[in-house]
């Protein structure tokens, strides 16, 4: 099965930049999600089909997808970013097709 | 606006089997594209997608839960349900129901319902 591998952690002080990364095999041939998941709260979609973000995201978010690793960018980090963050995908290069979560990051604002 | 609700039992005992149900609105599962999905998030866990089913009745469901699973749509209600079977402690979670292809037009899960919190114990 695919897998999806993340950071566990990432600490960022307010105003810097957060990069958190997603890696896969092959995962620049897929489009990459990430969602934003603050705690006791349902997921949030951030950035949809590797660098796109829905309507009311601040453009603070980005993302890039190469090679092997995705990428989620936390522009001008502010005290309500920290959250954890999941990366997600559809693989479909297997016989089972499965759209796959990655670990999850924790962001934490010092 | 669009919204959603999952809603079922919160406990459940091994073996048994759960029903959960997602009531939506804002948009239908009568539309070209849409599909509505399921996830689940054990306690302090990383999610994982469970089932998803399409405006045309196709379903696609996780390779390892796939003999436990059933989801089925009722477009005149605005729901989708699951099903789950021979329910373990292990299968303790939030499940969340999220749809696709209604507010971005892509296989991202784009709005969360709130969640229902599921427990299985004896």
């Amino acid at each position: 099965s695919y897998v999806l591998t993340q950071p566990p952690s990432v600490s960022v002080a307010p105003g810097q930049t957060a990069r958190i990364t997603c890696g896969g095999n092959n995962i620049g041939s897929k489009s990459v999600h990430w969602y934003q998941q603050k705690p006791g709260q349902a997921p949030v979609l951030v950035v949809y089909d590797d660098s796109d973000r829905p309507s009311g995201i601040p453009e603070r978010f980005s993302g890039s997808n190469s090679g092997n690793t995705a990428t989620l960018t936390i522009s001008r980090v502010e005290a309500g970013d920290e959250a954890d963050y999941y990366c997600q995908v559809w693989d479909s290069s297997s016989d089972h097709p499965d759209y796959v979560f990655g670990t999850g990051t924790k962001v934490t604002v010092l | 606006q669009i919204t959603l609700k999952e809603s079922g039992p919160t406990l459940v005992k091994p073996t048994q089997t759960l029903t959960l149900t997602c009531t939506f609105s804002g948009f239908s599962l009568s539309t070209s594209g849409v599909g509505v999905g399921w996830i689940r998030q054990p306690p302090g866990k990383a999610l994982e997608w469970l089932a998803l089913i399409y405006w045309n009745d196709d379903k696609r469901y996780s390779p390892s839960l796939k003999s436990r699973l059933t989801i089925t749509k009722d477009t005149s209600k605005n729901q989708v349900v699951l099903t789950m079977t021979n329910m373990d402690p292990v299968d303790t979670a939030t499940y969340y129901c999220a749809p696709q292809g209604v507010r971005v037009v892509s296989d991202a899960f784009d709005i969360w319902g709130q969640g229902t919190m599921v427990t299985v114990s004896s």
